[in-house]
């Protein structure tokens, strides 16, 4: 079965600091893996997504992740946060045969301090 | 163009009342899902439509749950009777293709209260 987890339900960076939250999966077979985010009184949003090809995924606002399968993760980081980026981040993962159904993590709440 | 839209936003009943959930996806997507997040749970998957078909159901939770999409235009999601643990939001979502790794748009919830 597919799992995915996430380090850490809440993390606190300073503005301007580097945003790592982390992403590991279980999967026996390739992975599509996601990453959503839900600002304050909002829905989710696609923040990237990797579907196979470049391991490396640039997604929106400056956002980015590498799947890494000899470590089966898929990290999602930025290199100097904003006040703006504070939201909950879930990673998801899905599989051919699945029929596009996601499988989220329990999402990562984002501070984000002066 | 309009993203997924959901009707209540919010809504607070009593248990053992019925709520029903509205869901318009985006125009032209084929497939819809309903997801939930209980609170402090992750986000976990209830069922897929393609057009008015139920693709895959074997997340709802049991059979107080009953979801539609009559002409394969808008779906509801109705609880009867609603429960305490049926407390948490609701999210709608609509793809444009049935394949894993296409990307899903979701809606921005409806959130249920049950007292």
């Amino acid at each position: 079965a597919q799992s995915v987890t996430q380090l850490g339900s809440h993390v606190s960076v300073s503005e301007g600091a580097l945003v790592l939250l982390r992403c590991n999966y279980s999967s026996s077979v390739p992975p599509y893996l996601f990453w959503y985010v839900q600002y304050p009184n909002q829905g989710l949003q696609l923040l990237l997504k990797y579907t196979s090809a470049a391991t490396l995924v640039k997604g929106i606002n400056g956002f980015e992740a590498e799947f890494k399968k000899s470590e089966t993760s898929f990290h999602l980081t930025k290199p100097s946060a904003h006040m703006s980026d504070a939201a909950e981040y879930f990673c998801a993962v899905s599989f051919t045969g699945g029929g596009n159904k996601l499988t989220f993590g329990t999402g990562t709440q984002l501070k984000v301090e002066l | 163009e309009a993203g997924v839209t959901q009707f209540p936003s919010h809504s607070v009943i009593e248990k053992g009342q019925t709520v029903t959930l509205r869901c318009d996806p985006i125009s032209g997507h084929d497939n819809l899902y309903w997801y939930r997040r209980v609170m402090g749970k992750e986000i976990k998957f209830l069922l897929h439509f393609v057009k008015e078909s139920k693709q895959d159901e074997s997340g709802m939770p049991n059979n107080r749950f009953l979801a539609e999409r009559t002409g394969g235009t808008y779906s509801t999601l109705k609880v009867q009777p609603a429960e305490l643990e049926d407390s948490g939001v609701y999210f709608c979502a609509s793809s444009q293709s049935t394949g894993a790794g296409n990307t899903i748009y979701f809606g921005e919830g409806s959130w249920l209260t049950v007292v």
